[in-house]
């Protein structure tokens, strides 16, 4: 059973287009994110999710929207493609120390995006 | 903003040797983690350290958290193959959500 998993693990699309890719846990965590990983290996938090509720919205433009239909998901879905866009997405997922967890980030395979 | 470096970027070593990489904040941190990514991977949790001047190890790895809980290191015995791979610590000052450093790249030359 993998406990963060991502979909799809690989993406290839044109300029313009709309993508979403969705991520599930099933570690029971109560917060979630998403990570922009670019070629230069930097991992950059972009949105967290607590019980649904976003808490953290970094500088990322308006067209990545990431939704939340409950706990064990958090989707991103990314309008108007740019070339800037290409990256390694992860989602990842823990448990607060004050809420019984470790606060450890327990991240998905990857998802990697690339805008042609 | 919080700012976060290691050093190095990038270490390449013979099997066998010892590596080492640093994790400096600007600010005092409340806790700070460690994680491994394999190449192609994704990243792995290895240790979370809180306590000020904290040592703790795994096996070949060691870690340290400042006394001044403004920075790490991981400290690796005897590289083997296997430890290849990008090493980030991940910060955090109270109240604030983690920050990843830009990760220093190790290559083991067999």
């Amino acid at each position: 059973d993998t406990a963060v998993s991502q979909t799809p693990k690989y993406l290839v699309t044109q300029m313009g287009n709309d993508k979403s890719i969705k991520c599930e846990q099933n570690l029971g965590h109560d917060t979630m994110y998403w990570y922009k990983q670019d070629s230069k290996k930097f991992l950059k938090i972009m949105f967290s999710y607590n019980n649904k509720e976003l808490i953290i919205n970094e500088t990322v433009p308006n067209r990545f929207s990431p939704k939340s239909p409950d706990k064990a998901h958090l989707n991103l879905h990314i309008n108007s493609l740019e070339l800037g866009d290409s990256a390694v997405y992860f989602c990842a997922s823990s448990q607060n120390r004050g809420r019984g967890g470790t606060g450890e980030l327990f991240f998905g395979e990857g998802s990697r995006l690339t805008v042609l | 903003g919080q700012q976060v470096m290691q050093i190095p970027q990038y270490q390449h070593v013979q099997e066998g040797e010892d590596f080492t990489t640093y994790c400096n904040s600007s600010t005092t941190l409340s806790n700070i983690q460690w994680y491994k990514q394999r190449p192609g991977g994704h990243p792995v949790f290895l240790i979370q350290l809180v306590k000020s001047g904290e040592v703790k190890k795994q096996k070949r790895l060691t870690f340290q958290f400042g006394e001044a809980k403004k920075n790490s290191s991981l400290h690796i015995t005897a590289t083997q193959t296997t430890d290849v791979g990008t090493y980030f610590c991940a910060v955090r000052n109270y109240g604030q959500n983690f920050v990843f450093g830009p990760g220093t790249r190790l290559s083991v030359l067999p």
